[in-house]
């Protein structure tokens, strides 16, 4: 059964740096990969979907790398800002329809 | 974008009483929907994958008598939670597949408090 780890579960850095949070995941035989962002209490916000055959995605200040052989994958946030406050989610799609496997995220504060 | 919708943000019942939630797809059609559920401090975990004009189909160790799921057409999936008790209290979020695949779009979620 996939299993989908992440690391650190929490992290607080000042404003103005950049970050890494990691994703790993047991089986390798992925469709796709996904980002999200959850605020508290609020549903989630796709920021980034890496399909199996891709090694990364970018959009603004966000780079998701994935490396499917080691079952990895790294969320790069850059020039942090307060505003991305936020618990950030990885989760494996394992088919094209299938539901999503998620891990239980990385609660990330961005002081000013 | 594609946007999903889902009724009511929150809710709180008596134990006992049943609740429905509701998940729109607004400017799609969502031939499948599914249903994940969060407590406190863990993943988001798979209930049921709901599809349009058949049973839904309940990942293991989830009651599929309890969680009663309706996708009568392709905009709209329900999920009821029947005789509600404090242990359901959750955070209740569906999600639609566009079709010809991902990604998957997520409604705002619903949080529960049974009490």
């Amino acid at each position: 059964k996939q299993e989908v780890t992440q690391i650190p579960a929490a992290l607080s850095v000042p404003e103005g740096e950049n970050l890494v949070l990691n994703c790993s995941f047991t089986d390798s035989a992925i469709y796709n990969l996904q980002w999200f962002r959850q605020d508290p209490g609020k549903g989630l916000t796709s920021l980034l979907l890496i399909q199996s055959s891709q090694r990364e995605q970018t959009s603004g200040r966000l780079n998701a790398s994935l490396d499917k052989s080691s079952g990895r994958s790294t969320l790069y946030i850059a020039a942090s800002q307060p505003g991305d406050s936020a618990t950030y989610l990885c989760a494996v799609n394992e088919g094209g329809a299938d539901g999503l496997t998620f891990g239980k995220g990385t609660h990330l504060i961005i002081q000013p | 974008g594609a946007v999903v919708s889902q009724h009511p943000s929150w809710v709180i019942c008596k134990s006992g009483t049943s609740v429905k939630i509701e998940c729109r797809s607004l400017d799609f059609q969502a031939t499948t929907m599914f249903w994940y559920r969060q407590f406190p401090k863990q993943s988001l975990m798979l209930m049921a994958t709901s599809n349009e004009g058949s049973k839904a189909t309940y990942e293991q160790g989830v009651e599929k008598d309890k969680f009663l799921i309706n996708h009568a057409s392709l905009t709209l999936s329900t999920l009821t939670v029947t005789s509600a008790h404090p242990e359901d209290s959750s955070f209740y979020i569906c999600s639609a597949i566009l079709p010809g695949g991902s990604p998957l779009h997520f409604g705002n979620g619903t949080r529960l408090t049974v009490t």
